[in-house]
């Protein structure tokens, strides 16, 4: 199987500091991308990276890509409640599959 | 737009009847995923299309599901019949359709086979 893992599986941090997730996958990607999934709603998409990018920034979260070790983390910067949700990798080797991880739960107390 | 458009958003069925679920994707995306999610296994790619073409199937569990896209606008994903393992939420999702582009989700239907 080509799915991703996240580590942790949750997280609990108070609101204002940093999060950070971390994800792992067995073959050579074309491209790794972070979704978010608030609960009982469909995944929301929040950055991609190309396998020849190393770090990528949008807004609050910064996403770092190491093909050698195949291994992504997410970094949500200054966490506010709102963004207590799942967080998921996913990856495509070929074509447009893409495999998404068990994802990460992350609780932000206000 | 209005985003992909998935119904019914809940299912309650009985096992062993025929369960069929629907989703329109967002007007020009080529490429129509359907996923499946439970806390055992996460997020399960089941079978995606191309311009209405299945491509790869392999995650379709068994015969018992099957899904069509007769048109560009329209998917249905049916189980036949309905097995209380099969409970789970199922997701639809599309993509513009160049490679790696993001993907965007239906709100899912909750599906309960009792």
């Amino acid at each position: 199987s080509q799915q991703g893992e996240e580590d942790p599986q949750a997280l609990s941090i108070q609101e204002g500091e940093n999060a950070t997730m971390n994800c792992s996958y067995k073959t050579s990607i074309n491209n790794l991308q972070w979704y978010r999934q608030n609960s009982g709603r469909g995944l929301v998409h929040l950055i991609l990276i190309r396998s020849n990018e190393r770090e990528k920034h949008s807004g609050r979260l910064r996403v770092t890509l190491d093909t050698s070790k195949k291994s992504s983390s997410l970094l949500i910067t200054a966490s506010r409640a709102a963004d207590t949700a799942s967080y998921f990798c996913a990856t495509d080797a070929t074509g447009n599959q893409f495999y998404f991880g068990t994802g990460t739960s992350l609780t932000v107390i206000p | 737009d209005a985003g992909v458009i998935q119904s019914p958003r809940h299912e309650v069925t009985e096992m062993g009847q025929e369960v069929t679920l629907r989703c329109k994707p967002i007007s020009g995306h080529d490429y129509l995923f359907w996923y499946r999610q439970t806390m055992m296994r996460g997020l399960e790619l089941l079978i995606y299309f191309n311009n209405n073409v299945p491509i790869d199937d392999s995650g379709m569990p068994e015969d018992r599901f099957s899904a069509k896209m007769p048109n560009a606008s329209f998917s249905t994903l049916k189980i036949q019949p309905s097995e209380p393992r099969d409970s789970a939420v199922y997701f639809c999702a599309s993509s513009p359709g160049a490679r790696g582009e993001k993907l965007f989700f239906g709100s899912g239907t909750q599906l309960s086979v009792l």
